[in-house]
């Protein structure tokens, strides 16, 4: 198995663009989850999928942030428009969805906005 | 206060040492994780327990539900330990959002 696929692996943008992250999650797996990670607050749940559906987005920082999963095979994260300080690696994961269940993360997106 | 406590920050050792990392929490867990991440940056899940000890290779994990204490053993470490290890926990309430610790930067010299 491949593993999460995550594209791109870096971004640089100006402030004020869109800017897109997308994540394929490994086969068979029916959970999805976005983190960021930033030097200042360490790794952060932003939002998780379970079957296709947003279950929890309370970690999404504000209106500018939306993400989707229009299937079980892919999944978006988009901020428009973007800021400096959205600067950080973000990283999908999936697992089975279980109570407890590990999850298996993709190798992540460097953004840079300047 | 963080509701998981990672210590130390930081740790120098040399090839061969010991090594002991240790995680704390203030919340009811179901799970408690073990994950790694090398300098590329790439992220690894070690162990998921919810009670007593685990062992992978040289890897040792252990977790005090009592005491809501783990802590993550390396024996005869070598350099390609060298990563940050991050201590993550699944509460009873919404177990599947992780909360992660701040992480211990792990360095083994040669």
């Amino acid at each position: 198995d491949a593993g999460v696929i995550q594209s791109p692996r870096h971004e640089v943008t100006e402030m004020g663009q869109e800017v897109t992250l997308r994540c394929k999650p490994i086969s068979g797996h029916n959970s999805l989850f976005w983190y960021r990670q930033t030097m200042m607050r360490g790794l952060e749940l932003l939002i998780y999928f379970n079957n296709n559906v947003p279950i929890d987005d309370s970690g999404m920082p504000e209106d500018r942030f939306s993400a989707k999963m229009p299937n079980a095979s892919f999944s978006t994260l988009k901020i428009q428009p973007s800021e400096p300080r959205d600067s950080a690696v973000y990283f999908c994961a999936s697992s089975i969805l279980a109570v407890l269940s590990e999850q298996y993360f993709g190798p992540g997106t460097r953004l840079t906005v300047t | 206060k963080n509701e998981v406590e990672q210590s130390p920050q930081n740790l120098t050792a040399q090839e061969g040492e010991f090594i002991t990392i240790n995680c704390s929490y203030s919340v009811g867990i179901s799970a408690l994780h073990w994950l790694q991440q090398h300098p590329g940056g790439g992220i690894v899940s070690l162990f998921m327990l919810s009670s007593g000890k685990k062992k992978h290779g040289r890897l040792i994990a252990t977790i005090n539900i009592q005491e809501k204490h783990s802590s993550l053993h390396i024996t005869a470490s070598h350099p390609r330990d060298s990563a940050v290890y991050i201590c993550a926990v699944s509460p009873i309430q919404g177990a599947q959002k992780l909360v992660f610790g701040q992480g211990t930067r792990l360095t083994i010299n040669p």
